[in-house]
């Protein structure tokens, strides 16, 4: 079955700082890749996802990711932090397309001024 | 932009009621789902609709739950007779069809006492 880690429960970066979140999925073949987040009390909103194609994709809020076949990761990054970034984050994937999602266990990110 | 909307963002209900939970997907979107998320767990899908019928289910998607579109704009998520582990909370998603992202609402709490 497939499945999604994200290995780290909860960063703290300082605002201004660099950001990467790490995503890694175990399925034989390239699933479609979304990362969303989740800020407190709220849903979950979609930042950007991978299809195919070129593997550096852009999303919304200055975030990007990239896919990486030989490590089967996915991880999200963002060059400088604002402490608006402060919630959490979710990897998912889907296997063909139009299926359920399945998430990862998601990474509380704080920031700090 | 157009958003999925659930309702009511908050149910308490006694536990061995009957719970409906509210959702208005996205006006073009053709896939609708539900998924939930017990309080500092991952998020877990529990069904998917298509054309009217559910196309998959997961293990905790038992006969206590079922799902409805009732007309044009509604897809709802009915518990039969909640239990204490029902308590969670509960997203709808949509999306238009394949190789498309889900789009998810804000949610609805449910408080089983």
């Amino acid at each position: 079955a497939q499945s999604v880690t994200q290995p780290d429960i909860h960063i703290t970066v300082s605002e201004g700082a660099s950001l990467e979140l790490r995503c890694n999925y175990s399925y034989g073949a390239t699933p479609y890749l979304f990362w969303y987040v989740q800020s407190p009390g709220q849903g979950l909103q979609l930042l950007l996802k991978y299809f195919s194609g070129d593997t550096l994709v852009q999303g919304i809020k200055g975030f990007e990711a990239e896919f990486k076949r030989s490590q089967s990761s996915f991880n999200l990054r963002k060059p400088s932090v604002h402490w608006s970034d402060a919630a959490e984050y979710f990897c998912a994937v889907d296997r063909f397309g139009n299926e359920k999602l399945t998430f990862g266990t998601g990474t509380r990110l704080t920031i700090i001024p | 932009e157009p958003e999925v909307t659930q309702t009511p963002s908050h149910q308490v209900t006694q536990m061995g009621q009957e719970v409906i939970l509210h959702c208005v997907p996205i006006s073009n979107h053709l896939y609708f789902y539900w998924y939930r998320q017990i309080l500092g767990q991952k998020v877990e899908f529990l069904v998917s609709f298509y054309n009217n019928e559910i196309s998959e289910k997961s293990e905790i998607f038992d006969d206590q739950f079922s799902v409805e579109r009732p007309d044009g704009s509604n897809f709802t998520l009915k518990i039969r007779s909640t239990k204490l582990e029902d308590s969670a909370m509960y997203f709808c998603a949509s999306n238009q069809g394949e190789n498309q992202p889900q789009h998810f609402g804000d949610g609805t709490r449910l408080s089983i006492l």
